[in-house]
């Protein structure tokens, strides 16, 4: 089946700084979607983005589909921006794989 | 409001005991879904349904069983040959599969230990 890979696996900033996440995944998709799991394990849904670019306030996705990549970008992060962030991808088999998540955490 | 609904929250089970978790969605979507999340760990996909009195084994089915009588339920039972069950399970829905830009929706999680 489909791999998808993550990085890093964890990062700690300080509070303002900007990241970039990224997913790589090992075939073709026509879902891909990025999620936040706050502490209490409720998952958010951020972006979907199978191809281009979307911005939503200070987080913005972009994925090259030819490239089979995508990075989530946060900028200004805040403390409310820990938890864990997933990437997950379907292909037209229809279920969705995810990958092991960033685990990022904002230190004031 | 229109989501998913999970119950119950936590749960404790004995060993060699079934437990059963309620999922129930208002959304009208076709597809739903079971995944496992153990501790730092991401989420594996354990049964998925695309229509109802239909369902297909995920990544890591063993163990687990599933009905899927009516559009809105998708209850999962963690049977006693689960050797490790204890994990957050979460279940999710979305519109048909093959559809171009649908979306997984998440409940809140189900939190099972075996005491």
């Amino acid at each position: 089946g489909i791999q998808v890979e993550q990085s890093p696996p964890d990062l700690i900033l300080q509070e303002g700084a900007n990241s970039t996440l990224r997913c790589n995944f090992s075939d073709s998709v026509n879902n891909l979607q990025w999620f936040h799991q706050n502490p209490w394990g409720q998952l958010i849904n951020l972006f979907y983005i199978p191809s281009g670019t979307k911005q939503n306030g200070r987080l913005s996705a972009t994925t090259v589909a030819t490239e089979r990549y995508s990075l989530l970008y946060i900028s200004s992060s805040q403390t409310t921006d820990s938890g864990v962030y997933f990437c997950a991808v379907a292909t037209n088999a229809g279920k969705s794989t995810f990958g092991d998540g960033t685990t990022l955490t904002v230190k004031p | 409001d229109g989501g998913i609904t999970q119950s119950p929250k936590y749960l404790f089970r004995k060993e060699g005991q079934n437990v059963t978790l309620s999922c129930e969605q208002n959304l009208n979507h076709d597809a739903m879904y079971w995944y496992r999340q153990d501790p730092g760990q991401g989420l594996r996909l354990i049964y998925y349904s695309q229509i109802v009195n239909d369902f297909q084994k995920g990544d890591i089915a063993e163990g687990y069983s599933v009905s899927r009588e009516k559009k809105e339920s998708f209850p999962l039972t963690v049977t006693s040959a689960q050797k490790n069950p204890t994990a957050f399970y979460l279940c999710a829905s979305s519109l048909p599969i093959l559809s171009s830009g649908n979306t997984i929706y998440f409940g809140e999680g189900s939190w099972l230990t075996v005491v």
